[in-house]
């Protein structure tokens, strides 16, 4: 049972335009919204989040979306450069118990073309 | 500052043998969680602990996994009689107080032969 979802295993983007990053998930009680980005041999590494009372969060040139209604969130990265290259991760949590249990995604491999 | 740290990076066992791994977190943390990280799949929660004490295990696969953080720091997580479907990279994260970022460490690779 796959709570959140990435649909895109695998994404090619030229260097200088948009990567469009696409996320899903089923539970209406997550209430927070996370990106994660991964080199590899290194951890995820915290890129930007949003919060369920908004509907777009954005940090220089990352901004992500969340379609409530939709059950969707989506990671912009805009222009993409060539250290974008790597997993990225949509996770998702809800406050149980006081804690932000994280449920992740499959992850999307992002590559920028020169 | 120093983020987390993991140790081993590797590590390489016999199917039965007992391993342990160890995660040291941001200093000052008390939130501190286990992942579990298959090939081709995202992270996924084994544990977390508020301070001292487990808060949430309900990740945690079966009855040979067990993690401990006796002094609020540093975490291992223990698995006994290893198994080959067991083989994964296992991350460790650690937040402020359990409602912030999640800040990971490296991971430690296991494989199990």
């Amino acid at each position: 049972d796959q709570q959140v979802k990435q649909n895109s295993p695998s994404l090619s983007v030229q260097e200088g335009r948009i990567s469009i990053l696409n996320c899903d998930y089923t539970n209406s009680m997550f209430d927070y919204f996370l990106w994660y980005k991964k080199y590899p041999a290194e951890g995820p590494t915290f890129l930007i989040s949003i919060s369920s009372i908004k509907d777009k969060n954005e940090d220089g040139r990352f901004t992500v979306f969340l379609n409530k209604s939709a059950k969707h969130l989506s990671l912009h990265i805009v222009p993409s450069q060539p250290g974008d290259s790597a997993v990225y991760f949509c996770a998702a949590s809800g406050i149980i118990q006081g804690a932000q249990k994280l449920v992740f995604g499959q992850g999307t491999r992002l590559t920028i073309n020169p | 500052g120093a983020g987390v740290s993991q140790t081993p990076s590797n590590k390489v066992t016999e199917k039965g043998k007992y391993v342990e791994l160890r995660c040291d977190p941001i200093s000052g943390h008390t939130a501190l969680y286990w992942y579990r990280q298959s090939l081709g799949q995202g992270p996924e929660f084994l544990i977390y602990f508020q301070g001292t004490g487990a808060a949430d295990d309900s990740g945690l696969p079966n009855d040979r996994f067990f993690a401990v953080r006796p002094e609020g720091s540093v975490s291992t997580l223990k698995i006994q009689r290893t198994e080959r479907g067991d083989s994964a990279v296992y991350l460790c994260a650690s937040s402020p107080s359990g409602v912030d970022t999640q800040y990971f460490g490296p991971g430690t690779r296991l494989t199990v032969l």
